[in-house]
């Protein structure tokens, strides 16, 4: 009964690999987020879609690449990875965009 | 861009203990949020906050909206070991489809 879902919890990889993060929520919610936590835990909002077309996208590099193949579902795949993209990727959800639910986070280790 | 300005950044205090943090701004908010980080989790909303002056409470959490709108303070009463994590707030303007969150208050509490 998971609201927000992300799969993995984990991940591990080599400089320049590529990877992908998943997220789903069962909320029935309009709007979806990703956000970027670094290692001083500050919050940075990266993109954010609305019944799946992108509505906010935060001068992120276009190494990542969002996708909503439904309302349910937000995608971050991240394309040759660096050092610097190390860091806990949370999904979140919401129908007001004060009151939003996230997710477990995905942490991010590049080596 | 729009900062929220959080302090204290961290805080030690002893089990029973009372906790104020707050958050300030620059810019006006409508509505101003805090949330709750539980290490290994996401972010969750305990207290939002619509108008000015607003007082707010959540079991032994209580936050404001300063009168100023540019400006939220939250306290915890009577500290018990599962306070313990980070707590950010949030502010949202009308019609902005994000939130600004501070840089969080880092809560550890000794037993």
């Amino acid at each position: 009964d998971t609201a927000v879902s992300q799969t993995p919890k984990y991940l591990v990889t080599q400089m320049g690999n590529d990877k992908s993060i998943k997220c789903e929520q069962n909320l029935g919610h309009d709007t979806m987020y990703w956000y970027k936590q670094d290692s001083k835990k500050f919050l940075k909002i990266m993109f954010s879609y609305n019944n799946k077309e992108l509505i906010i996208n935060e001068t992120v590099p276009n190494r990542f690449s969002p996708k909503s193949p439904d309302k349910a579902h937000l995608n971050l795949h991240i394309n040759s990875l660096e050092l610097g993209d190390s860091a806990v990727y949370f999904c979140a959800s919401s129908q007001d965009p004060r009151k939003q639910f996230f997710g477990p986070g995905t942490r991010l280790t590049v080596l | 861009g729009q900062q929220l300005n959080q302090s204290p950044q961290s805080m030690f205090i002893q089990e029973g203990e009372d906790v104020s943090m707050n958050c300030t701004s620059s810019s006006i908010f409508n509505t101003w949020l805090w949330y709750k980080q539980d290490p290994g989790e996401g972010p969750v909303l305990l207290i939002a906050l619509y108008k000015a002056g607003e007082l707010t409470s959540n079991g032994r959490l209580t936050a404001q909206f300063g009168t100023t709108r540019k400006d939220s303070f939250l306290n915890i009463s009577a500290s018990i070991p599962s306070d313990v994590g980070i707590y950010f707030c949030a502010g949202h303007i009308q019609g902005a489809q994000k939130l600004v969150f501070g840089q969080g208050t880092r809560l550890t509490i000794n037993p």
